[in-house]
């Protein structure tokens, strides 16, 4: 049974940086392409970034390019985002999504940025 | 940047009911589509894959049709449990975008 459990959401003040951590088990990680979408409260889905299967792709929305980074530990079952430069529209439940076709999602994290 | 518009945003209806949920595509994805079901709190089940294969474990009542740039999810007898919203998801180029989202509501 695939499972993703994400880890590393808090209240954070502007400007301040985070980092999320997504393990997984229950496939082979190091075979797949993970994703990171986010939800702002009481709005839609929104894909934030994804990383190629051995962390030499990656992809980014334009709202979180240069300030967020996508990587991943293969030895580790491990998927990270750094985001550094947290605006208040950073505020989320970020899920950590299985694959390349967006088979499978984690229950998610919450990051609050607020003074 | 590839617009995922979908309709309507919101819907009531009934148990028993039929109900469509459209997205149209800003340019031709082929069949780089997936649908999703969230609930409250929940987080997003995949019930769609490749525009019209159906995930293993989902319902016959779900069905997914279409490509290019034309897509529709079906629900050919609204149960209890499928009240909720629902997002369609374009894989084919990125970024990756999303529907607005189909509120699926009691009438």
């Amino acid at each position: 049974e695939v499972q993703l459990l994400e880890s590393g959401g808090s209240l954070v003040q502007p400007g301040g940086s985070l980092r999320l951590s997504c393990a997984a088990s229950g496939f082979t990680f190091s075979n797949y392409a993970m994703s990171w979408v986010r939800q702002a409260p009481g709005k839609g889905l929104e894909w934030v970034s994804t990383v190629g299967s051995r962390g030499d792709l990656t992809y980014y929305a334009d709202s979180v390019k240069g300030r967020f980074s996508i990587s991943r530990d293969n030895s580790k079952n491990t998927l990270y985002l750094q985001m550094n430069s947290l605006r208040a529209g950073d505020t989320a439940v970020y899920h950590c999504v299985w694959g390349y076709f967006f088979d499978q999602w984690g229950q998610g994290t919450l990051v609050t940025v607020s003074s | 940047d590839i617009q995922m518009t979908q309709s309507p945003s919101s819907l009531s209806a009934s148990v028993g009911d039929r109900v469509t949920i459209t997205c149209r595509a800003s340019q031709d994805i082929r069949s780089d589509l997936g649908w999703y079901q969230q609930k409250p709190g929940k987080a997003p089940k995949r019930l769609i894959y490749a525009a019209s294969s159906l995930q293993s474990g989902v319902p016959s009542r779900f069905s997914g049709s279409g490509s290019g740039t034309e897509f529709t999810l079906t629900i050919s007898s609204l149960q209890p449990e499928d009240f909720a919203t629902y997002y369609c998801l374009q894989h084919n180029t990125y970024p990756r975008t999303f529907g607005q989202g189909t509120k699926v509501e009691i009438k």
